[in-house]
């Protein structure tokens, strides 16, 4: 079962930063917070991930707590082709098991 | 394009029939990662094999196999088809054993069961 817990949906206005919130409770030292998201049926799309430390690259910022038992991933200027599902997984070796995941709509 | 290539895209077959679904890894990596979603599911993680060795299973019926060779490219059998058994199958692959970096997908294939 996954370890995460995520809104099951969400919109956002385009232009507008998006906030994913995701709470893992039962992280453990070993394990990093990791990002995809699913466009309609296609492959998921790896976008960021981390340990312990916030975290930027082109696609987006990962903030992790303190206590890593949450984390939050920011798109800053959501468009309409960010529209998708996103998954938040924790992951250190072996199997990788997605939830199911926040339906992020993006509006104009 | 993620470097992860699923042989065939779509694949429309009766029930009771066995299909071979077949994952060509990035090159290089080592771990390959077998998913299934039905339609509106979320990822199933199927099994996990790293160098040739399973390393994991999820929830993955026994009338499902399957085996990574010598080359790294990795084959999801399936048996037995049911019409339940019809879905998007994934897999996923990543350098090492999922302890550093990311995994990568391929686009799937689309298994029917008529």
């Amino acid at each position: 079962d996954a370890k995460t817990t995520q809104p099951t949906s969400m919109d956002c206005a385009e232009g507008r930063a998006a906030n994913l919130p995701c709470n893992h409770s039962t992280i453990s030292g070993n394990e990093y917070v990791y990002w995809y998201r699913q466009i309609h049926s296609q492959g998921p799309q790896y976008i960021i991930h981390g340990l312990k430390n916030n975290e930027t690259n082109e696609m987006a910022s990962l903030i992790i707590t303190e206590d890593r038992k949450s984390s939050t991933l920011i798109l800053p200027h959501a468009t309409l082709r960010d529209t998708a599902v996103y998954y938040c997984i924790v992951w250190w070796i072996n199997d990788m098991r997605f939830g199911a995941g926040t339906r992020l709509t993006v509006k104009p | 394009d993620s470097g992860v290539t699923q042989t065939p895209k779509h694949l429309i077959t009766a029930t009771g029939q066995r299909v071979t679904l077949r994952c060509s890894p990035r090159s290089g990596d080592l771990s390959v990662y077998w998913y299934q979603q039905s339609l509106d599911q979320g990822l199933q993680f199927l099994i996990h094999y790293y160098n040739g060795e399973e390393r994991a299973k999820g929830n993955i019926l026994e009338r499902f196999s399957a085996q990574q060779f010598p080359d790294l490219h990795s084959e999801l059998n399936l048996s037995s088809l049911e019409l339940g058994d019809s879905a998007l199958y994934f897999c996923a692959s990543s350098a090492s054993l999922g302890d550093r970096g990311e995994a990568f997908f391929g686009q799937g294939t689309r298994l029917t069961v008529v």
